[in-house]
């Protein structure tokens, strides 16, 4: 079945840097575009970044541009989302999700990883 | 950026009909998604593109979206159905993607 498994959060001091994995499986990950989302304790659900099937094109939300970069090997089925200058607004349980559309994204997410924790804290 | 916005809560007795929206500027143009999310779980996708539904989403969820607002409509509402609910949509700007802040649905 598919399958999408988030590794890598944990506890970073303010100014850290973290990178995020999502390991799929079940699908073709070559032929999906893939999506980070992120929910802070308590609230609601953030879009943060998509990378298109093939890399070629990427999307980030303007709370992470700059910071964030989101990356895909499609030889490991992995996505990854590198977290730099990490702030204490970005603690959040982070879930990668599938594009329902393969090749022409059609930017909705059909499958979700159970997430995976990053606090921000000192 | 584009703003989706949803009404906090929503209360409903089983049996009735949960009637959820998500106001946006002229978002009746734009595919509007649904996604149901129970306490301590992931997001479950349950209407996409206005009104499809995944398999495995029973026939009891529908949506429709025309002018500013568009609706997620539960019929013959269970207890299991008790979540927050988040309508989404994908936005030409330098914010893309676009969440509403969510609406808690509660089964009296």
């Amino acid at each position: 079945q598919v399958q999408l498994v988030e590794s890598g959060g944990g506890v970073v001091q303010p100014g850290g840097s973290l990178r995020l994995s999502c390991a799929a499986s079940g699908f073709t990950f070559s032929s999906y575009g893939m999506h980070w989302v992120r929910q802070a304790p308590g609230k609601g659900l953030e879009w943060v970044a998509f990378i298109r099937y093939d890399g070629s094109n990427k999307y980030y939300a303007d709370s992470v541009k700059g910071r964030f970069t989101i990356s895909r090997d499609n030889s490991k089925n992995t996505l990854y989302l590198q977290m730099n200058s990490l702030r204490a607004e970005d603690t959040a349980v982070y879930y990668c999700a599938k594009d329902g559309s393969g090749y022409v994204p059609l930017y909705y997410m059909d499958v979700w990883g159970k997430g995976t924790t990053v606090t921000v804290s000192s | 950026s584009y703003v989706l916005t949803q009404p906090p809560s929503v209360s409903v007795a089983p049996g009735q009909t949960a009637r959820i929206t998500c106001g946006g500027n002229n978002i009746g143009s734009k595919s509007v998604h649904w996604y149901q999310q129970k306490p301590g779980q992931a997001p479950v996708l349950v209407v996409y593109d206005d009104s499809d539904r995944p398999s495995g989403i029973p026939e009891r969820f529908s949506g429709s979206n025309s002018g500013n607002t568009a609706t997620l409509t539960i019929s013959r509402v269970e207890a299991g159905d008790e979540a927050d609910y988040y309508c989404q949509v994908w936005d030409s700007s330098s914010d893309p993607g676009v969440f509403g802040g969510g609406t808690k649905l509660t089964v009296l």
